[in-house]
């Protein structure tokens, strides 16, 4: 199994421009999320998804947009890029949510953005 | 609010030495509790977690973490390194849907 998959692995992107990091999974999970992880700060949830066609809100959504329209899939768009959005982010995704012992959360190797 | 501090940023032990690393959460109800691990240029990796029961578990790779209620604690601890265990780590509590993760310990590990 290739688990959770993120594309590109690294970007580097003009202030302004736009992008789509791609997050794919092959286990069959419903639950995904989008993080972003920067120096000291810890990974900060950003949109996150129960199931196909259902998304909500992290802690720090602003200036991003999510897609879920197949259970494999969840993209995560960046609209009009700007250098506080510099950071990594991780794609993860779960069998089901929290509250379940057997459903740990699996990651991709992340995504490097620059925004210069 | 659900919140996870970690207060070590980063911890250098000799290999061969205890580790001790130290994650206090803050939650309302009972906490799942989880100890993840990421290597350099990798994703996490769960090394253990804490749903009820036995307030001792283990992990993989020889960790273990002890939940403790009354301190709001979720240590983790290693009895002998390995210089293989030079990484980042990161406590996280789950809450309804989402993971809240502390910022972190980098261990650096001396030969």
């Amino acid at each position: 199994n290739a688990g959770v998959t993120q594309t590109p692995k690294f970007r580097i992107l003009k202030i302004g421009q736009s992008m789509t990091l791609q997050c794919t999974q092959d286990m069959n999970h419903n639950y995904m999320y989008w993080y972003r992880q920067d120096p000291g700060m810890g990974l900060k949830l950003i949109y996150y998804s129960v199931g196909a066609g259902i998304t909500d809100k992290g802690e720090v959504p602003n200036g991003y947009n999510v897609s879920r329209s197949t259970t494999e899939d969840f993209p995560l768009r960046l609209e009009l890029a700007a250098p506080s959005q510099t950071s990594v982010y991780f794609c993860a995704s779960s069998r089901t949510g929290v509250s379940s012992y057997n459903s740990p959360l699996h990651f991709g190797n992340g995504t490097r953005l620059t925004v210069t | 609010a659900q919140s996870v501090t970690q207060p070590d940023i980063h911890i250098t032990v000799s290999e061969g030495a205890s580790l001790e690393l130290r994650c206090n959460y803050s939650y309302g109800a009972t906490p799942y509790l989880f100890w993840y691990v990421q290597s350099p240029g990798q994703g996490l990796q769960l090394l253990l977690k804490y749903f009820s029961g036995d307030t001792l578990v283990q992990g993989i790779k020889g960790f273990e973490a002890e939940f403790k209620r009354s301190q709001s604690s979720f240590n983790l601890r290693k009895p002998s390194v390995h210089w293989s265990d030079a990484a980042e780590y990161f406590c996280a509590v789950g809450a309804v849907n989402q993971f809240y993760f502390g910022t972190g310990t980098s261990l650096t590990v001396i030969p």
